[in-house]
């Protein structure tokens, strides 16, 4: 079974503060994916890496950014937190190649920023 | 630019009453892939079905069909005779063949059975 782990499932942070999110999958997925879900609105795209070292911007990218050293780890990196920031962030995985894998998600982790 | 929208944002019935989700998409592009996601309590969303545009095949899976017409652009989701297990919100997503990976989600169907 895929599995994709992230390192808290709730996370409470101080306004100003650098937060990290650390997602952790087993399968050697080449692709990596951050989202962010709100209420309303669905999930949206954050960042996303086809290889290590390598990321590309998704829908959402501002006040965000990410890092990518290990193939098997993808970190979601808030530099100076915003309470508009308070959300469920997913990571996900999914293999390379031409195919249309469905992506494998991580169990969220709930931040709030006060 | 891509677009999915599900218009219900929460269903409530009854448990053994059928249910339809509905997904609305746009694109300019010809080829591409729909999904749907469950996302249960425990927040984890779960892979269910992908179709590409080729193929209008309708699918069943046990309870679960899926309804797929590019003349109208949807591609809906119906439960059969629904359990209170099905109670989780339900996400459409659209994904281009050509280009980059990215998933563009609806806004999600909160799905309520009740026993």
């Amino acid at each position: 079974d895929v599995k994709v782990t992230q390192s808290s499932r709730y996370l409470v942070k101080r306004t100003g503060e650098k937060v990290f999110l650390e997602c952790v999958q087993d399968m050697d997925h080449e692709n990596m994916f951050w989202y962010r879900q709100d209420p309303g609105l669905g999930l949206r795209l954050i960042y996303f890496s086809y290889d290590v070292k390598m990321k590309e911007k998704g829908d959402i990218p501002e006040g965000y950014s990410v890092s990518r050293e290990k193939k098997e780890r993808f970190s979601l990196i808030l530099e100076s937190a915003s309470t508009n920031q308070t959300s469920m962030y997913l990571c996900a995985s999914s293999p390379g190649g031409g195919d249309a894998y469905e992506q494998y998600f991580g169990p969220g982790t709930r931040l709030t920023v006060t | 630019a891509q677009k999915v929208t599900q218009a219900q944002t929460e269903i409530s019935v009854v448990e053994k009453e059928d249910v339809t989700l509905d997904c609305v998409y746009e694109t300019r592009d010809t080829t591409y892939y729909l999904f749907w996601y469950k996302q249960p309590p425990s927040g984890e969303l779960v892979f269910l079905i992908r179709r590409n545009s080729f193929d209008e095949q309708n699918e069943i899976s046990g309870r679960y069909s899926w309804n797929f017409q590019k003349s109208t652009s949807s591609f809906n989701f119906t439960i059969t005779a629904s359990q209170v297990v099905d109670s989780a919100v339900y996400f459409c997503a659209l994904r281009l063949i050509q280009g980059a990976q990215k998933l563009v989600f609806g806004q999600g169907t909160r799905l309520t059975i009740n026993p």
